[in-house]
C-alpha cells in the first residue's frame, strides 16, 4: 500500500512563527502535492513539485513556499505564520497519471 | 479551465436508505474523474474511479458513479446506506495530459442516521 506520511497531526503556532510542514511518501511517487482544507471550500492546491526541485504554484500559494530536496519529501513552509493560515493541511503524492494518495492531514492553529 | 461542483453540502438520510450525491464538471478536454472519502479526522482515500472505458465504475463497499458525458455530470449513488458510510465525499476532476492537478468540489458531508 502507498504510504504518506505527515509529520504532525496537530500544531499550535504564534503569529510570525516560521512554520515547516513535513510530507514523506515511499513509493517513490514522481509527484507531491500540498492543499489546504477549509470548512465550506473544499480543498484548494497551494503548490505542488512533478521532480525533485521542480514546483509549481497551485491556487493559492500566497504566504507558503515549498521545498523538495528529495523525492520522498516535500515540506510546505509559511514564512511567517498568521491566523489566517489556520486550517487543516494535507499532503499526496502521484505517480504519472491522476490518482493522488494522500496523508493523515496536520491541522494547524495559529495564534 | 476545469471545475467541480457540488450541488448538496450536506446530505442527511437513514440507514438502509438510498443516496446520490450529486457532481457536475465542466472541462474543455476529455476528464477523468473521482470520488474521494474522508473519514472524521482522516486524510481523503479513493472511493472510485473513472478513467476510461465503462461509464459505471464501482467500489468495493457498494458505491458506484456513472460518467455522463452529455450532462457532464458523475453522481455518485448506493442503494442502501450504513451508518458507517457517515463521511464527507469529494468529487475530483482532472483533464488528463501532462496537468497532473486534481480539481476538487466543495465536499458533501453524508450523515447516515439510525
Amino acid at each position: 500500500d502507498v504510504k504518506v506520511t505527515q509529520s504532525s497531526r496537530y500544531l499550535v503556532k504564534r503569529t510570525g512563527e516560521k512554520v515547516f510542514l513535513e510530507c514523506v511518501q515511499d513509493m517513490d511517487h514522481e509527484n507531491m502535492f500540498w492543499y489546504r482544507q477549509d470548512p465550506g471550500l473544499g480543498l484548494r492546491l497551494i503548490y505542488f513539485s512533478y521532480d525533485v526541485k521542480m514546483k509549481e504554484k497551485g491556487d493559492i500559494p500566497e504566504g507558503y513556499s515549498v521545498s523538495r530536496e528529495k523525492k520522498e519529501r516535500f515540506s510546505l513552509i509559511l514564512e511567517s505564520a498568521s491566523t489566517n493560515q489556520t486550517s487543516m493541511y494535507l499532503c499526496a503524492s502521484s505517480q504519472q497519471g491522476s490518482i493522488q494518495y494522500f496523508g493523515a492531514g496536520t491541522r494547524l492553529s495559529v495564534l | 479551465a476545469q471545475s467541480v461542483t457540488q450541488l448538496d453540502s450536506q446530505v442527511p438520510v437513514f440507514e438502509e436508505a438510498p443516496v446520490e450525491l450529486r457532481c457536475n464538471y465542466s472541462s474543455s478536454v476529455s476528464v477523468y474523474l473521482f470520488w474521494y472519502v474522508q473519514y472524521p479526522n482522516q486524510g481523503l482515500q479513493l472511493l472510485l474511479k473513472y478513467l476510461s472505458g465503462s461509464t459505471l465504475v464501482e467500489s468495493i463497499n457498494g458505491f458506484e458513479a456513472e460518467f455522463n458525458k452529455s450532462q457532464t455530470s458523475f453522481h455518485l449513488r448506493k442503494p442502501s446506506v450504513h451508518i458507517s458510510d457517515t463521511a464527507e465525499y469529494f468529487c475530483a476532476v482532472n483533464s488528463g495530459g501532462s496537468n497532473y492537478k486534481l480539481t476538487f468540489g466543495k465536499g458533501t458531508l453524508l450523515t447516515v442516521n439510525p
